[in-house]
């Protein structure tokens, strides 16, 4: 099935800083790639998201790249802020609707 | 709000007792999930329904026993639990095909 590992586990940044975060997957079916956002107490929110036929996505502050080849994608935020505070989990889909979670990344942005 | 709601959102319970979390969406989704957050794995898939039919049971221990009755609603019956399966259960939906997944708020289950 499918693996999804996700490094590093804590990243701490200064505000305006960029900040990365990698995630590799072995089922080379997955075709479907999520970012998701939790922050303390709440629930996990989908921030950005990239699908098999595109190599790279943005959205303000924050892109996704995807290497299919390499079975590998990174969420890079740039000119981070305080409120982005938070644990970033990236998952993939494959067959099956399966949806499996990386382990997190816990991203501390100081001002 | 994500238009999944799930209940209760708190639960304590002996060792010998028997529950059940409940996860409701009207949505029109129709693959549901619950998914085990702990400090030791932090999203755990444990299952996955589509179209009502379990496609995916991530070993799950038999104490753990869901039930899809409709494209709505997901249950996790639960009965003689460990002190280990103390965590977050969180229930998610999303529409077929490659699109984003909702997630509840979640279950805070302590198990005494």
């Amino acid at each position: 099935g499918e693996n999804v590992e996700q490094h590093p586990s804590t990243l701490s940044v200064q505000e305006g800083d960029s900040a990365v975060i990698k995630c590799t997957y072995s089922d080379s079916a997955s075709n479907y790639f999520p970012w998701y956002k939790q922050e303390l107490g709440k629930r996990p929110q989908l921030i950005i998201d990239i699908r098999s036929n595109v190599g790279e996505k943005k959205d303000q502050r924050i892109a996704v790249t995807l290497n299919k080849t390499a079975k590998h994608f990174s969420l890079h935020i740039t000119e981070t802020q305080p409120e982005d505070s938070a644990v970033y989990f990236c998952a993939a889909r494959g067959g099956f609707q399966k949806l499996v979670f990386g382990t997190g990344t816990r991203l501390l942005v100081s001002p | 709000e994500t238009g999944v709601t799930q209940t209760p959102r708190h639960l304590v319970m002996g060792m010998t007792n028997k529950k059940s979390l409940k996860c409701e969406q009207h949505l029109g989704h129709n693959a549901m999930y619950w998914y085990k957050q702990s400090a030791k794995k932090p999203l755990e898939l444990m299952f996955v329904y589509s179209l009502e039919e379990r496609v995916e049971n991530n070993s799950v221990p038999s104490r753990f026993s869901p039930e899809c009755p409709n494209s709505s609603h997901l249950f996790l019956h639960l009965h003689t639990l460990q002190p280990e399966d103390s965590a977050l259960y969180l229930c998610a939906s999303s529409p077929q095909g490659n699109t984003e997944a909702f997630f509840g708020q979640g279950t805070r289950l302590t198990v005494v």
